[in-house]
């Protein structure tokens, strides 16, 4: 158990809708890093967040966002699904801002399956 | 696209073996990180390796960084079924994030 937990496990919705996954990182662990996974794009980096504040930004599309709250937990907001944003989304927490001297802890991840 | 490449893409064999998994990456690192993954699971840290370390051990598990050459090799000595999984190599080169490549999937056969 890596102590990153992110729910909902599985969601199913149609194109053109919107959800919210949610984490809540590692005890004492205040980066919160997000990452798609997909068949033909791999592992991708999508944003981090450090003690509340965006760190650093990846491959994140403009109708996706995330937030992180005071009390460490974080969300992503998936807006006008397309077909394509089907994928497995992972959830990472770490100690560290960035200097990836820590390993990251990620969930088991929300696959997200849009009809 | 991804910094690290894994090579094989898979790996088959047998219970008892050791598996050699590579990874080669292109930009100057601080660090690199192995991954684990099982089916559909999230990825476990396995070991990290910073930039001027040249091998590093942990139980069955020996990582080398070739810095020159940029590349990583993983070995898992004395497989099991267990290991089966999904391997991946992450490198970081600063910025905040951590690149992962498309990893080997690895299978123990019993």
């Amino acid at each position: 158990d890596s102590g990153v937990t992110q729910t909902p496990k599985h969601l199913i919705t149609a194109t053109g809708q919107r959800v919210t996954l949610r984490c809540s990182p590692r005890s004492g662990d205040l980066s919160v890093y997000w990452y798609q996974q997909s068949l033909d794009q791999g592992l991708q980096f999508l944003i981090q967040y450090y003690n509340g504040e965006e760190r650093a930004k990846g491959n994140i599309l403009e109708r996706f966002s995330a937030q992180q709250f005071p009390d460490l937990h974080s969300e992503l907001n998936l807006s006008s699904l397309e077909l394509g944003d089907s994928a497995l989304y992972f959830c990472a927490s770490s100690v560290d801002p960035g200097s990836y001297n820590s390993p990251l802890h990620f969930g088991n991840g929300t696959r997200l399956t849009v009809t | 696209s991804q910094q690290g490449e894994e090579d094989p893409q898979a790996l088959s064999i047998q219970e008892g073996e050791n598996a050699t998994m590579n990874c080669s990456y292109k930009t100057s690192i601080n660090n690199l990180q192995w991954y684990r993954q099982n089916s559909g699971r999230g990825l476990v840290h396995l070991i990290l390796i910073r930039s001027n370390e040249r091998e590093k051990h942990s139980g069955r598990l020996r990582v080398t960084l070739d810095t020159s050459k940029k590349s990583s090799s993983l070995l898992i000595t004395a497989s099991r079924a267990a290991d089966t999984a999904s391997y991946f190599c992450a490198t970081d080169a600063g910025g905040s994030r951590l690149t992962f490549g498309e990893g080997t999937q690895l299978t123990v056969n019993p």
